[in-house]
């Protein structure tokens, strides 16, 4: 089954400890994004990835970090987390960066609580 | 002004009302434009895409107003299985600026018996 994984879906953690949210698409595909989601605010996209080794900032990518060294990984990484990072984490992937018009595929998101 | 705007709602009709939910962009060169809907606390969903000729599956229908830069969306006949967040979604050209989607803050939708 076509699918994008992220884990876990849920933590509660203290500032200042690191903390790594995975995602792993199974779908060959180039593209990989990071978004935040956020009451009032929608859906803002942290970094994305065109394809291997290719990372760029997104939106709102202070205090976050991602690598991309295979196709299928691109973890979500919070140096020092904070509580202002409280929020609903989605990792997303499509074929490619350039065709936008394909479909964009959601993985069931990541509940995180920064106390 | 946010790139994409909606109207946040929430709109709350009854069972088999025809309902409509409208979008602006502000992004004249934005190229590609979708409708995805989103169930409390669930990951978001590709509902349709948004065709210049206006397209329609089933009971959605949707429309695009370049000239405007303005998107809507048209459900009839709603199901209350049709309760959900929609989000309208705007993506700039290919090239050096990619793909990028942009997202509306989601207009809430609750249908009711």
């Amino acid at each position: 089954e076509a699918q994008v994984t992220q884990n876990p879906r849920y933590l509660i953690t203290v500032t200042g400890k690191k903390l790594t949210v995975t995602c792993s698409q199974n779908m060959n595909h180039e593209y990989m994004s990071w978004y935040r989601q956020d009451p009032g605010l929608g859906l803002r996209q942290i970094y994305y990835s065109m394809n291997v080794e290719v990372t760029d900032k997104g939106d709102v990518p202070e205090g976050y970090k991602v690598s991309r060294k295979e196709k299928r990984n691109f973890p979500l990484i919070l140096e020092s987390p904070s509580p202002n990072q409280t929020s609903l984490y989605f990792c997303a992937s499509r074929l490619t960066g350039e065709e936008a018009n394909q479909p964009q595929h959601f993985g069931d998101g990541t509940r995180l609580s920064i106390l | 002004r946010k790139e994409v705007e909606q109207d946040p709602g929430p709109f709350n009709v009854p069972e088999g009302a025809t309902v409509a939910f409208n979008c602006t962009y502000s992004n004249s060169a934005s190229q590609s434009f979708f409708w995805y809907r989103q169930d409390c606390r669930k990951e978001p969903k590709l509902l349709m895409s948004v065709y210049s000729s206006g397209n329609e599956d089933g009971r959605f229908t949707a429309q695009l107003n370049r000239a405007s830069q303005y998107i809507s969306l048209l459900i009839r006949d709603s199901k209350l299985s049709d309760s959900a967040t929609y989000l309208c979604v705007v993506a700039n050209a290919g090239g050096t600026s990619y793909g990028k989607l942009t997202f509306g803050q989601g207009t809430i939708l609750t249908v009711h018996p």
